[in-house]
């Protein structure tokens, strides 16, 4: 069965540096997303995308946030200067139509030092 | 806004029984999606069930069943026949009828099944 894919699944970085976090969505979905869980909370949604623009984004995705399809297969998030509060397991998901079951990947576990 | 609320942090049963996991959320909307997911320790949310709103008939999948009560916004997960692999957190999700495939989740439930 085809799988949303995410790297690296641990990601290790300096407080105020840049990270980018990978996705590969399911080839033939249109809709992705990005959610976020902090140890011990909720998955909390950041932003959906579709047809190459953000459809949604929540409080959490300022500024420092950004995403892009750079081609045909990948998703990425980007964190520009990151955080100690942006500490966090990142998923990515993906679904055929936007009311449709999200599949979700396995997860990027981010550590901020 | 919509809020999604599990009340039961932890729970357990012994395997072959059945358990009942509550969820109740708040919205002005009339059509919406439910929806139970399950996250093992493996990390990998995999979606054990899907409700649609305007459909009264409760959603099942194998031993995995819902009771959907629209008018007390109620849509609690009963598993049956436990098995020791539904040990997992499982969270209930909500997402509105608009284009934008928002997911609204629970704080989650952990379910430990013991032998």
């Amino acid at each position: 069965e085809p799988e949303v894919t995410q790297t690296p699944s641990h990601q290790v970085t300096q407080m105020g540096q840049e990270v980018i976090l990978r996705c590969v969505p399911i080839s033939n979905h249109l809709y992705f997303y990005w959610y976020r869980q902090i140890l011990g909370q909720k998955v909390e949604f950041l932003v959906s995308f579709y047809n190459n623009e953000i459809s949604e984004k929540s409080e959490i995705f300022d500024d420092q946030f950004s995403v892009e399809r750079p081609d045909g297969s990948n998703f990425t998030l980007k964190i520009r200067s990151t955080k100690l509060e942006d500490s966090a397991m990142y998923f990515c998901a993906s679904n055929i139509r936007e009311n449709q079951p999200q599949h979700f990947g396995d997860g990027t576990r981010l550590s901020i030092l | 806004a919509q809020t999604v609320t599990q009340s039961q942090p932890e729970m357990s049963v012994q395997e072959a029984e059945t358990v009942t996991l509550s969820c109740t959320y708040d919205t002005s909307e009339s059509n919406y999606y439910l929806f139970w997911y399950k996250q093992p320790p493996s990390r990998q949310m995999i979606l054990v069930i899907r409700q649609e709103a305007y459909k009264q008939q409760n959603a099942t999948e194998n031993r995995f069943s819902v009771n959907f009560q629209k008018a007390a916004k109620s849509f609690s997960l009963k598993i049956s026949d436990s098995q020791l692999g539904d040990t997992a957190m499982y969270f209930c999700a909500f997402m509105t009828s608009s284009n934008t495939g928002k997911l609204i989740f629970g704080q989650g439930t952990t379910l430990q099944v013991k032998p």
